[in-house]
């Protein structure tokens, strides 16, 4: 089946700095991806889709300039979280859509990503 | 707007027991509603995924329910082991994206 891989599992950084996390559909072409977000005892938001060569749209409250995504090609899409602060520790976790005559409109989760701003 | 809940919050039960997690979604123009098992510090688990067209889906002890005219899903567990303690996220899909619900957390005890 198809798969979605993300990384990094986990990432500790300093308040401040800016980290990447990227988002690759392994094993098939994936022209939307979605990021979402999860903090502690509470479910997952989406925070942005991202299309293959164009900007991404942002969901209601998500400031762009602060989670710059990427979307270059179409089995990658990269989340930076710049100038992290401490607010910004939570799980992000990427999706992918595969749409095709035999798939139908599937979604595939990457592992998730945990951040933790110090 | 489309907004998904799950009833109850939290749920814990002893061991062997049936339970019922109930999911409702305010917008019936669904593409698929998909039942995810998410463990503490883990990403999440595809359990169920249900098609607007069916009525059901069954795996081993899960099985998931749909009535998209009146907005509700169940997801029943039979005979519930300790090894089912998790949070339990219900998920629809409209085109391409996924509203989820808060979840359950469900703890078994032994």
């Amino acid at each position: 089946g198809a798969v979605v891989s993300q990384h990094p599992s986990w990432v500790i950084c300093k308040s401040g700095t800016s980290v990447k996390i990227e988002c690759r559909s392994l094993d098939f072409q994936a022209t939307t991806m979605f990021w979402y977000r999860q903090f502690p005892k509470q479910s997952l938001m989406l925070m942005a889709t991202s299309n293959e060569g164009s900007k991404a749209t942002y969901e209601q409250g998500v400031e762009k300039d602060k989670f710059l995504i990427n979307h270059a090609s179409l089995t990658l899409s990269t989340l930076t979280v710049t100038s992290a602060h401490p607010e910004d520790s939570s799980f992000y976790i990427c999706s992918a859509s595969l749409t095709g005559r035999y798939s139908g409109n599937t979604i595939y989760f990457g592992e998730g990503s945990w951040l933790t701003v110090v | 707007k489309q907004e998904v809940t799950q009833i109850p919050a939290a749920l814990s039960v002893p061991e062997g027991e049936n339970l019922v997690l109930n999911c409702s979604f305010t917008d019936s123009a669904i593409y698929n509603l998909q039942w995810f098992r998410q463990d503490p510090g883990k990403g999440l688990t595809s359990l169920l995924l249900i098609q607007s067209s069916q009525r059901e889906q069954t795996s081993g002890r899960l099985n998931a329910s749909l009535d998209k005219s009146s907005g509700r899903s169940t997801l029943y567990i039979a005979a519930s082991q300790p090894g089912d303690s998790a949070t339990y996220l219900c998920a629809v899909q409209y085109g391409n994206k996924l509203v989820f619900g808060a979840g359950t957390i469900l703890r078994v005890k032994s």
